[in-house]
């Protein structure tokens, strides 16, 4: 069956614009997460959602990262006023439910200019 | 605090048995995961381990040994093909399922 899907998979922004980030998780899967991997670094939790419902926006670095998944379905990172610092790679996971195994998406690569 | 710490870099030549280590310092335990990841591309799962052990699965092993907070994964018969960087990820306690993840191993198998 089809994996996690990003869009898009690479994104070039300027200094200070609005970026959104698209996961479409495996069909059916309870749980998404979202993780931000710097190069040459593992990945970094971000934030988790049960099914719409966000249970842990711990790992979000400022107020200018937000994340949705108003249906419980497709989840959106928005980055607001995006810094340089911002520049990584974004890889959303699901998993059927909180304690199954995660399966990655192949990520969204944000460079900021 | 939580730390994960793994060699940077391996290097092994085709056909040899390389043993990637892990060690981990967590507040709560509730899984050990390894992960390859091919340059560009997302982490595709390879292991699990929750309780002490070797797990095998074809030419990849992985054991646990949760009193002394230490992992290892065990690539056998080694492929060109292999050549990835290798996470190592443990799942905190119940109620946020979340990975912490080492900073990888970048393993490159030579001809």
């Amino acid at each position: 069956g089809a994996g996690v899907s990003q869009s898009p998979r690479y994104k070039v922004a300027k200094r200070g614009q609005d970026v959104a980030l698209r996961c479409d998780p495996i069909s059916g899967h309870v749980s998404l997460f979202w993780y931000q991997q710097a190069l040459g670094q593992g990945p970094e939790f971000l934030t988790y959602f049960q099914n719409e419902a966000q249970l842990d926006k711990s790992g979000l670095p400022s107020d200018r990262f937000f994340a949705e998944r108003p249906e419980g379905s497709v989840s959106t990172l928005k980055i607001q006023r995006t810094q340089q610092e911002d520049s990584a790679v974004y890889l959303c996971a699901s998993s059927k439910s909180g304690r199954e195994t995660q399966y990655f998406g192949p990520g969204t690569r944000l460079l900021v200019l | 605090g939580q730390n994960i710490d793994q060699p940077t870099e391996m290097t092994a030549t085709e056909g040899a048995i390389v043993q990637i280590n892990c060690t981990y310092q967590t507040s709560g335990f509730n899984g050990l995961f390894w992960y390859q990841q091919h340059a560009g591309e997302a982490p595709t799962f390879l292991s699990y381990n929750v309780l002490d052990g070797l797990e095998e699965k074809g030419r990849f092993s992985s054991f646990l040994s949760r009193s002394k907070g230490y992992s290892y994964l065990l690539l056998k018969e080694l492929q060109m093909k292999d050549s990835a960087s290798y996470l190592c990820a443990v799942r905190g306690t119940s109620g946020t399922y979340k990975y912490i993840f080492g900073t990888g191993t970048r393993l490159k198998v030579l001809a």
